[in-house]
């Protein structure tokens, strides 16, 4: 059962464009992340949010910037974006404790002309 | 720095045969573990997790066994079915906010 939302599910832009990206969870968890997943399946950690806070923010560039209007919405903007960028963006929430379990969205498939 | 290292992908198995994909670790702290799978299409989901060392975690005929003494956590699979096609992620979850977790590389199951 779906419980990680993202829109939208795929996305083609051009370079230099600014693109946004949304997610909801309806978990009632406090933790929201983002991460970027490459074509090799390699899956990097990009941001976290613990009841609207960030509380990691691992070196991405500076034209990434999460928004979080509350503990159920993590969205992601890209302003400018870069070939680079094209990847599926995954968000995912879950109690901040010990031993928690991460909830996966189905992903945001961005495509870089 | 934690981190985890798994089999380089992609495996390629017939229908009944077994499946294993090794997984070893590293950290000072002291971990939960989890597989994860992705099927296509999706985005990754708990296959299970093992929060003690030296027990075992299963689900969907999978199992792992936290063993401390190797940092080792494989994956095993005595049949595996198309079904299983996949990519599997081994996970080590730590840090005393319980929010950093360190992804293997995943492995392509095919």
């Amino acid at each position: 059962e779906t419980a990680v939302f993202q829109t939208p599910n795929y996305h083609v832009t051009q370079v230099g464009n600014e693109v946004s990206f949304n997610c909801k969870q309806t978990l009632g968890h406090d933790t929201m992340y983002w991460y970027k997943q490459d074509s090799k399946k390699l899956l990097k950690i990009m941001f976290s949010y613990n009841n609207k806070q960030l509380i990691v923010n691992e070196t991405v560039p500076r034209r990434f910037s999460p928004q979080s209007s509350d503990k159920a919405h993590l969205n992601l903007r890209i302003k400018s974006v870069e070939p680079e960028d094209s990847a599926v963006y995954l968000c995912a929430s879950s109690y901040r404790v010990r031993q928690n379990t991460l909830y996966f969205g189905a992903g945001t498939r961005l495509s870089v002309l | 720095g934690d981190s985890v290292t798994q089999t380089k992908g992609p495996v390629t198995l017939s229908e009944g045969t077994s499946l294993t994909v090794n997984c070893s670790y590293e950290t000072k702290q002291y971990p939960t573990l989890f597989w994860y799978v992705q099927y296509p299409g999706e985005g990754p989901q708990l296959l299970f997790k093992v929060p003690k060392a030296n027990e075992k975690g299963s689900n969907r005929g999978f199992e792992a066994t936290y063993d401390k003494g190797t940092t080792s956590f494989h994956l095993q699979k005595a049949s595996v079915q198309e079904s299983d096609s996949a990519v599997y992620y081994c996970v080590l979850g730590e840090g005393t906010g319980g929010y950093k977790v360190v992804f293997g590389s995943g492995t392509r199951l095919l």
